[in-house]
């Protein structure tokens, strides 16, 4: 399973562009990067996944350098209620249930006012 | 958009009383995972369920633990005897198995006293 490295925290302002950059270097050929938010008391809620180059969806942006060990969650003048905690994780869906999502402590982020 | 949906949203049992926790999952699901997140804490995989029965377990799941989906559709999380320690959210997930993307419930929030 492909350990993830991401910053503890993060913090912005109202308006800017936050980028969150998540590293898999023993990532496998066969395995999807996901983003997930989890705000407080609520379950993660799922907001991008890439396979490689650049995903775009109504929420964010997914960067996927050629290497693929590495990744970057943008999100577009983030607001207040982007304040969350943000989960890279790496897999490749499995089989038969066989894969299992293991989320690690994921990235704070703060917007302030 | 479909979700999975949790119920009881909040329980507050006392020590040693059983305890179902029940989740339906989106309709064209067929892979179940309950996790756990104590206050403060990550979010930890609990079991995975695929064509009726457990596919993968962590040591958390022990004898006091068990799941099943017993009609069909709702997919429920069983503590027998509960304990202090088992005060926990308790988040029901569901897949299709394609990739890595799982969808969450907003959880139940379980309180032993």
């Amino acid at each position: 399973l492909a350990k993830t490295t991401q910053p503890i925290s993060m913090d912005s302002y109202e308006g800017q562009e936050v980028n969150i950059t998540c590293s898999h270097n023993n990532i496998a050929t066969n395995d999807y990067i996901t983003w997930y938010q989890q705000f407080p008391s609520q379950g993660p809620r799922f907001i991008i996944q890439g396979y490689k180059t650049k995903v775009t969806n109504e929420v964010a942006s997914l960067f996927i350098p050629a290497d693929r060990k590495s990744s970057t969650l943008s999100l577009p003048r983030v607001s207040l209620s982007d304040t969350a905690v943000y989960y890279c994780l790496v897999g490749d869906g499995g089989q038969g249930g066989s894969y299992i999502p293991t989320f690690g402590r994921g990235t704070s982020l703060i917007v302030h006012p | 958009e479909p979700e999975v949906t949790q119920t009881p949203s909040h329980q507050v049992t006392q020590m040693g009383q059983e305890v179902i926790l029940r989740c339906v999952p989106i309709s064209n699901h067929l892979y179940f995972y309950w996790y756990r997140q104590i206050l403060g804490q990550k979010v930890e995989f609990l079991v995975s369920f695929y064509n009726n029965e457990i596919s993968e377990k962590s040591e958390i799941f022990d004898d006091q633990f068990s799941v099943e989906r017993p009609d069909g559709s709702n997919f429920t999380l069983k503590i027998r005897s509960t304990k202090l320690e088992d005060s926990a959210m308790y988040f029901c997930a569901t897949g299709q198995g394609e990739g890595n993307t799982i969808y969450f419930g907003e959880g139940s929030w379980l309180t032993v006293v």
